[in-house]
């Protein structure tokens, strides 16, 4: 199957930094990559949607001047964590798929835990 | 409401039970479902998914859609201790070429006891 990695796997910064999470499709190409965001014991919530070579769509509440997301190439999106806060501090797992495959065939990264002290 | 409800458990059973895991939804715009398997800090893993309403089997799992009763399950049959994780139901509107994201419920923690 289709493979996603992310790096870091898991990152601790302090409050105010910035910090950058990479998604690489490693062996397909991902049109469409999308950033959920998960707390304790509870469900993965999707941030954003972007499409490469496009700007990212934001859900409702997620502030896109503070979670800036990149997608320059079929292959890599990163979200950027600006001026990071504890409540930040979460699970964020990317997923990707391409245009040709069905919705289920959306394939998910490993997370990045962030803890912001 | 929730678009998606799920009891998140934790499901505790014995080692070689069935197990019936559910989600109710509320959007009828939903037409693709899908089950994950998440293990601690780890990325959800694909289990089943299904198109529309009916059913489906893949082994030990089997998955079912009640668009009627917009309704789905997740049966596991002789569970086994490695079968204890969070099991997260998904879905989406999209079709073919859509770049939609998919809805989450919130997962159930099941733990399938030796």
């Amino acid at each position: 199957g289709a493979v996603v990695s992310q790096h870091p796997s898991w990152v601790i910064c302090k409050s105010g930094t910035s910090v950058k999470i990479e998604c690489r499709s490693l062996d397909f190409q991902a049109t469409t990559m999308f950033w959920y965001r998960q707390f304790p014991k509870q469900s993965l919530m999707l941030m954003a949607t972007s499409n490469e070579g496009s700007k990212a769509t934001y859900e409702q509440g997620v502030e896109k001047d503070k979670f800036l997301i990149n997608h320059a190439s079929l292959t890599l999106s990163t979200l950027t964590v600006t001026s990071a806060h504890p409540e930040d501090s979460s699970f964020y797992i990317c997923s990707a798929r391409d245009r040709q495959f069905l919705p289920h065939e959306q394939y998910f990264g490993p997370g990045t835990r962030l803890t912001v002290t | 409401q929730k678009e998606v409800e799920q009891d998140p458990g934790p499901l505790s059973v014995p080692e070689g039970a069935i197990v019936s895991l559910n989600c109710t939804y509320s959007n009828s715009a939903f037409q693709y479902f899908m089950w994950y398997r998440q293990y601690s800090r780890k990325g959800p893993e694909l289990l089943m998914y299904t198109y529309s309403s009916g059913n489906k089997e893949d082994g030990r799992f089997t998955a079912q859609v009640d668009k009627s009763s917009k309704y789905i399950s997740l049966f596991i049959r002789d569970s086994q201790p490695s079968d204890s994780a969070t099991y997260l139901c998904a879905m989406s509107a999209g079709g073919w070429g859509g770049a939609d994201g998919l809805t989450f419920g919130k997962g159930t923690h099941l733990i399938i006891q030796p």
